[in-house]
């Protein structure tokens, strides 16, 4: 069975830092990968996506996110975080064999400080 | 693209009413998937669609959940003898299939609470 681990509940980070939130994933094929944002109340919206080629990946807003394979990670990062960054951040990893139907992580809930 | 959109956006029922729940997804997608999400967790699938065809059902949705999606256009998830337990954010997605990839865009979800 297919599944997603955010490692952080949540993050803090300073306005202009850096930031990478951790995705950890677990499929028995060929994984595709995507990250996702929702602020409250919301619905998701895509920042990025992975199924094959170049495993650094760039998304919208300024994120990127790399696969390694060797690792069962799909990481995201962004160089500088700025406050309307903060919302929760969902991994979740699909597949052909499944529908592409996705397994979402637990999430992460980045705050951004001033 | 107008993308995916959700009626209504809240819902609150009482205990053993039925509710039904609306989806349209983005023009000329041909999938179409249901999640339910609770407070503080990633969403979880439901069940999903590819035209009119019903193709998939998670062990989550119980003989009181039933969906639809007649002509391969819009979609309603239905829930009889609501419970407490059902209080949940419902999100739909869509996407278009080709050779196996394909992105799901999701709709604003509609959020249920029983009372």
């Amino acid at each position: 069975a297919q599944s997603v681990t955010q490692p952080d509940i949540h993050i803090t980070v300073s306005e202009g830092a850096s930031l990478e939130l951790r995705c950890n994933y677990s499929y028995g094929a060929t994984p595709y990968l995507f990250w996702y944002v929702q602020s409250p109340g919301q619905g998701l919206q895509l920042l990025l996506k992975y199924f094959s080629g170049d495993t650094l990946v760039q998304g919208i807003k300024g994120f990127e996110a790399e696969f390694k394979r060797s690792q069962s990670s799909f990481n995201l990062r962004k160089p500088s975080v700025h406050w309307s960054d903060a919302a929760e951040y969902f991994c979740a990893v699909g597949g052909v064999n499944a529908g592409n139907m996705l397994t979402f992580g637990g999430g992460t809930r980045l705050m951004v400080k001033p | 693209d107008t993308g995916v959109s959700q009626d209504p956006r809240h819902k609150i029922t009482k205990r053993g009413q039925n509710v039904t729940f609306r989806c349209d997804p983005i023009s000329e997608h041909n999938r179409l998937y249901w999640y339910r999400q609770t407070l503080g967790q990633g969403p979880e699938f439901l069940t999903y669609f590819q035209n009119e065809a019903q193709l998939e059902k998670s062990r989550l949705l119980s003989d009181r959940f039933s969906a639809e999606r007649p002509k391969g256009s819009f979609s309603t998830l239905e829930i009889q003898r609501t419970e407490q337990g059902d209080s949940a954010m419902y999100l739909c997605a869509s996407s278009l299939s080709r050779r196996g990839t394909d992105t799901q865009y999701f709709g604003p979800g509609t959020r249920l609470t029983v009372l």
